[in-house]
């Protein structure tokens, strides 16, 4: 079975620094990976995802994200990030035929000025 | 407007009450989900429907009980409520079951309180 693990719970960075929030999984299938976003008091909404093809994917709001299969690993990154990046972020995998989606336990990303 | 909608948005109840919270999505999709954000943030799927009829059904106690009247509105109904219920309960929905684009859209959650 396939599963998550976010290894930063918390990341605070200054504004207009660069950022990475980590992601790894384990999975013995092909995989699906998604960032989800979510902003306070809000829903989750989708930054990104890789299906197949290039391994760095761009998102919305500047973010982007590799896949590294070897690694098995989906970072997220962010060259300059605004005050209004702070939010908690989630990465999520879904092996192939498979209709679960799976969730790590989010990163809560806090940006200071 | 809004593509995935729920309500009620927060919910407080005491505990032993049923209650129901409701889901809509008019974004034409198959598949409606639910998911429960506990006090951690963790995210975990109890439900899936597609097209009326309910693939995934995690292990959740039984006083939990999806109802999908239509493939549009996937509701979730939940009995005798318990102070461990308290969470966060998030719709999602999405345009192909098994297929390789299918992202999940979800709803704001419904902060579910139970006293």
């Amino acid at each position: 079975a396939q599963s998550v693990t976010q290894l930063d719970s918390q990341v605070p960075v200054f504004e207009e620094a660069p950022v990475e929030l980590r992601c790894n999984y384990s999975s013995s299938v092909s995989v699906y990976l998604f960032w989800y976003v979510q902003y306070p008091n809000q829903g989750l909404q989708l930054l990104l995802k890789y299906l197949s093809g290039s391994t760095l994917v761009k998102g919305i709001n500047g973010f982007e994200a590799e896949f590294n299969k070897s690694q098995t690993s989906f970072h997220l990154r962010k060259p300059s990030v605004h005050i209004s990046d702070t939010a908690e972020y989630f990465c999520a995998v879904r092996e192939g035929g498979s209709e679960k989606l799976v969730f790590g336990k989010g990163t809560k990303l806090t940006v200071n000025p | 407007d809004t593509a995935v909608s729920q309500t009620p948005k927060y919910l407080v109840t005491q505990m032993g009450n049923d209650k129901s919270i409701k889901c809509e999505q008019n974004l034409g999709h198959d598949t409606m989900y639910w998911y429960k954000q506990d006090s951690k943030k963790f995210l975990k799927i109890m439900f899936s429907y597609n097209n009326k009829e309910l693939i995934i059904n995690e292990t959740v106690p039984n006083r939990f009980s999806p109802k999908s009247p239509d493939k549009a509105h996937l509701n979730l109904h939940i009995n005798s409520l318990e102070l461990g219920d308290s969470a966060v309960y998030f719709c999602a929905s999405s345009q192909v079951l098994a297929g390789a684009s299918d992202t999940q859209y979800f709803g704001p959650g419904t902060r579910l309180t139970v006293l």
